[in-house]
């Protein structure tokens, strides 16, 4: 069965820096990969999505993402983060038909001023 | 815009009172889905829908039913809650049912957490 690995249930990161979101996932089948992100309070929002058309995914609020089948992995980054990126973070790879997703367990994302 | 929406926010229930969660969409989507929160655990698929009156167990409905009589409304049944079951619980849905791609994006409501004591 497909499911993906998130590591470090909270990551800290200073406000400027680098955010890398490390997801691993395993796959019998050519996977599709998704991030999401729920701010406090709220939903899950997509960031973006992996579906075999470009191994360089880009989101929303400037988060991209890379596919590694020789790796399989689809890590999460952000140049320069800001305060607003604070969030829980979840990657999650999608089952065949009838779009049935398998989430990680997620990554609390502290900013630190 | 899209938009899903779940009856509460916030819902505190005793234990053995019957419980009822709905979730409505309002983009004519074929799926959806019910979910269930927990620290340190992720999303866990509780059921999911792929057309009206049509339903699959996920991984964790032991203590769960849904119902989906019509095609924007999906409702999660708590028969006799139990302290176990305090958690978020998020709906979600998404387009194209049986035909549907493993691609498709899922749009989550806000959750309602709910508290058993």
């Amino acid at each position: 069965a497909q499911s993906v690995t998130q590591l470090g249930s909270h990551v800290s990161v200073s406000e400027g820096a680098l955010v890398l979101l490390r997801c691993n996932y395993s796959s019998s089948v050519p996977p599709y990969l998704f991030w999401y992100v729920q701010y406090p309070n709220q939903g899950l929002q997509l960031l973006l999505k992996y579906t075999s058309a470009a191994t360089l995914v880009k989101g929303i609020n400037g988060f991209e993402a890379e596919f590694k089948k020789s790796e399989t992995s689809f890590h999460l980054t952000k140049p320069s983060a800001h305060m607003s990126d604070a969030a829980e973070y979840f990657c999650a790879v999608s089952y065949f038909g009838y779009n049935r997703l398998a989430f990680g367990k997620g990554n609390q994302v502290v900013v630190i001023p | 815009d899209v938009k899903v929406t779940q009856s509460s926010r916030y819902l505190v229930k005793r234990t053995g009172e019957k419980v009822f969660l709905e979730c409505v969409q309002d983009m004519d989507h074929e799926n959806m889905f019910w979910y269930r929160q927990d620290p340190g655990l992720g999303l866990r698929l509780i059921y999911f829908s792929y057309d009206v009156k049509m339903k699959e167990k996920g991984d964790i409905p032991e203590g769960y039913s849904v119902s989906r009589e019509k095609k924007e409304r999906f409702s999660l049944i708590l028969e006799s809650a139990s302290t176990n079951q305090t958690s978020m619980y998020l709906c979600a849905s998404s387009s194209n049912g049986l035909a549907g791609g493993p691609s498709d994006t899922q749009y989550f409501g806000p959750g309602t957490r709910l508290t058993v004591l």
